[in-house]
């Protein structure tokens, strides 16, 4: 079955920036989606066909494509951003979606 | 304002069929994706299925044999059926919107409030 893989946890001080990757084989032909979770909460996202930002989301969230790898980028991190982010896309025939296994970013 | 109101049983015995409904309401039902995706206690999210425009089906690879998921436009209504539950099942469900889908994939933009449905053995 078809995977995307990222970093299960990723760390940075408040101002700095965090970058957290995704993996995929099929990433190269389906649009990948960000979503952030905050505890007890329902998904949001933040990111929506690989560089999109959704109305409302601030402009420090940005995502990237780059071959079999997406990139989503918060610059300026605030102590808000911390939670777990999920990248989400399709199987290389488009028959059913995947979600990452999820990666924590926690601001120190 | 689009909101989704999901319920159900939360308490379900190993072998019983799940059954969880997701109510639409502030927005239309017609033209959507809407996809049920679960998460096990400390874990991951997990696509389990969506119902596209068109009324056809996908479901995740692992699930398909045992998932059902329908739709009642006439009530803007969603439902997904999960037969034959084991412990492995116990997760927050929650039921999603689709919109701005492109490339076999939507923006999961709007989100029911999850329910937790716990299979005891």
């Amino acid at each position: 079955s078809y995977e995307l893989t990222q970093p299960p946890s990723v760390s940075v001080s408040p101002g700095q920036t965090a970058r957290i990757t995704c993996s995929g084989d099929a990433l190269p032909k389906q649009y990948a989606y960000w979503y952030q979770q905050k505890p007890g909460q329902a998904p949001v996202v933040v990111i929506y066909e690989d560089s999109e930002r959704p109305s409302g989301i601030p402009e420090r969230f940005s995502g990237s494509s780059s071959g079999t790898t997406v990139t989503l980028t918060i610059s300026g991190v605030q102590a808000e951003d911390e939670a777990d982010y999920y990248c989400q896309s399709a199987d290389s025939s488009g028959t059913y979606r995947v979600f990452g296994g999820g990666t924590k970013l926690t601001v120190l | 304002q689009v909101q989704l109101q999901q319920w159900g049983a939360g308490l379900l015995r190993a072998s019983e069929t799940l059954s969880l409904n997701c109510a639409v309401y502030g927005g239309s039902f017609s033209g959507y994706y809407w996809s049920w995706i679960r998460q096990p206690p400390g874990k991951g999210l997990e696509w389990i299925g969506e119902i596209i425009p068109s009324g056809s089906t996908n479901y995740n690879p692992s699930l398909k044999s045992r998932v059902t998921i329908s739709a009642d436009t006439s009530k803007n209504q969603l439902s997904l059926k999960l037969s034959s539950v084991t412990a492995a099942d116990t997760a927050v469900y929650y039921c999603a919107r689709g919109d701005l889908c492109s490339r076999n994939s939507c923006q999961l933009d709007h989100w029911g409030q999850g329910t937790l449905v716990t299979v005891s053995s």
